[in-house]
């Protein structure tokens, strides 16, 4: 299948300092990746929809101004957690979808959890 | 708003038996359905997708059925080994197509005892 690499695996960083994560998809091009965030003992959530050459599409509840995404290449987007503070302590992690024999895989890569002090 | 259940919650069973995952969705409008597997703290590993227009996908001892009219989906993992244990996902993509992001379960967190 597909290969999604996403790093870093772990960052711990101070309070009030940012983030930045990227995902890049390996042996394809994304024109559309997708970021999730998971809380301890909970369901991966959709935070947005990240396109390549445009603004990302934020879901419901999720601040833009706070995560801020890139994504300048049809192989990189990247997820940049501005001002961080403890309850963004999370496990964050990427997506892409690829296309193949008449439908779309979804395909994830390693996932960033993030600790803040 | 698409909502994703699995059901158990959690699940402990000696090798070598045969079991079944439960997922069920609210809105039957899905372009496809992928059951994941997670390990602690790691990535998500894809195992079967199913189009919106099959029933089932079968892979070595794993096999997905999809009833689409009635919003359930069930994985089928045969003759159970310790490796097994992980936490299965259930996510279903909208109508939409490869534009949609997923909607996922809470999961099913899987210990098969040696």
């Amino acid at each position: 299948g597909a290969v999604v690499s996403q790093h870093p695996s772990r960052v711990i960083c101070k309070s009030g300092t940012s983030v930045k994560i990227e995902c890049r998809s390996l042996d394809f091009q994304a024109t559309t990746m997708f970021w999730y965030r998971q809380f301890p003992k909970q369901s991966l959530m959709l935070m947005a929809t990240s396109n390549e050459g445009s603004k990302a599409t934020y879901e419901q509840g999720v601040e833009k101004d706070k995560f801020l995404i890139n994504h300048a290449s049809l192989t990189l987007s990247t997820l940049t957690v501005t001002s961080a503070h403890p309850e963004d302590s999370s496990f964050y992690i990427c997506s892409a979808r690829f296309q193949l024999l008449g439908t779309t895989e979804a395909f994830f890569g390693q996932g960033t959890r993030l600790t803040v002090v | 708003k698409q909502e994703v259940t699995q059901i158990p919650a959690a699940l402990s069973v000696p090798e070598g038996e045969n079991l079944v995952l439960n997922c069920s969705f609210t809105d039957s409008a899905i372009y496809n359905l992928q059951w994941f597997r997670q390990d602690p703290g790691k990535g998500l590993t894809s195992l079967l997708l199913i189009q919106s227009s099959q029933r089932e996908q079968t892979s070595g001892r794993l096999n997905a059925s999809l009833d689409k009219s009635s919003g359930r989906s069930t994985l089928y993992i045969a003759a159970s080994q310790p490796g097994d244990s992980a936490t299965y996902l259930c996510a279903v993509s909208g109508s939409g197509g490869g534009a949609d992001g997923l909607t996922f379960g809470k999961g099913t967190h899987l210990i098969i005892q040696p």
